[in-house]
């Protein structure tokens, strides 16, 4: 089955750039979402397709993907970002989907 | 814009089954396809399958054996049953909206229900 590696823990300093990663075996072949979730509440989406953003959501995140890695950035990072985030594909292979492994987001 | 309520017992026990009902609202039942995914206290999500109005499903192979995703167009809502449940399904379970892209299969998740944690007690 398809895995998605992303590293534990993150942490940035206020109005500093984070960047989490999620790693897959030519994962540049497919189309990544991206999740924030917050303490005791349902996931967001915040990216989706490498690099699109839903309505309602800051410039200050944007993804991209290429090879075996896909990032999510967020810019001028604020208290309000201290979450986990999860990357998604779709595996056309087996039709299922696939999450990746989780990052804690801490600002310091 | 669709929204999604899931409703169901919140304590079940061991070794009988689960099951929990996602209410479609603000859309039709068939402009979507239908997942459910799960997340045990403190650990990540896992996807557990999905369902289309035709009734065509797809489901997690770790989970396969004892699940079953059904849908009830004329409710407008879908329904998940887990069985021969042990404490390790102790979880929050979410329902969400997504769509098909020929390329990639299925897109992002969007958007999700609030949730509902089940306890599997012994």
């Amino acid at each position: 089955s398809y895995v998605l590696t992303q590293p534990p823990s993150v942490s940035v300093a206020p109005g500093q750039t984070a960047r989490i990663t999620c790693g897959g075996n030519n994962i540049g072949t497919k189309s990544v979402h991206w999740y924030q979730q917050r303490p005791g509440q349902a996931p967001v989406l915040v990216v989706y397709d490498d690099s699109d953003r839903p309505s309602g959501i800051p410039e200050r995140f944007s993804g991209s993907n290429s090879g075996d890695t896909a990032t999510l950035s967020i810019s001028r990072v604020d208290a309000g970002d201290e979450a986990d985030y999860y990357c998604q594909v779709w595996d056309t292979a087996s039709d299922q989907g696939v999450f990746g492994t989780g990052t804690k987001v801490t600002v310091l | 814009q669709v929204q999604l309520q899931e409703s169901g017992p919140g304590l079940v026990k061991s070794s009988e089954t689960l099951s929990l009902t996602c209410a479609v609202s603000g859309g039709s039942i068939s402009s979507h396809y239908w997942t459910w995914i799960r997340q045990p206290p403190g650990k990540g999500l896992e996807w557990i399958g999905y369902i289309y109005y035709t009734g065509a499903t797809n489901y997690n192979p770790s989970l396969k054996s004892r699940v079953i995703i059904s849908i009830d167009p004329s409710r407008s809502h879908f329904s998940l049953k887990l069985s021969s449940l042990t404490a390790a399904d102790t979880a929050v379970y979410y329902c969400a909206a997504t769509t098909r892209d020929l390329v990639y299969g299925l897109k992002q998740f969007d958007p999700w229900g609030q949730g509902t944690l089940v306890t599997v007690s012994s």
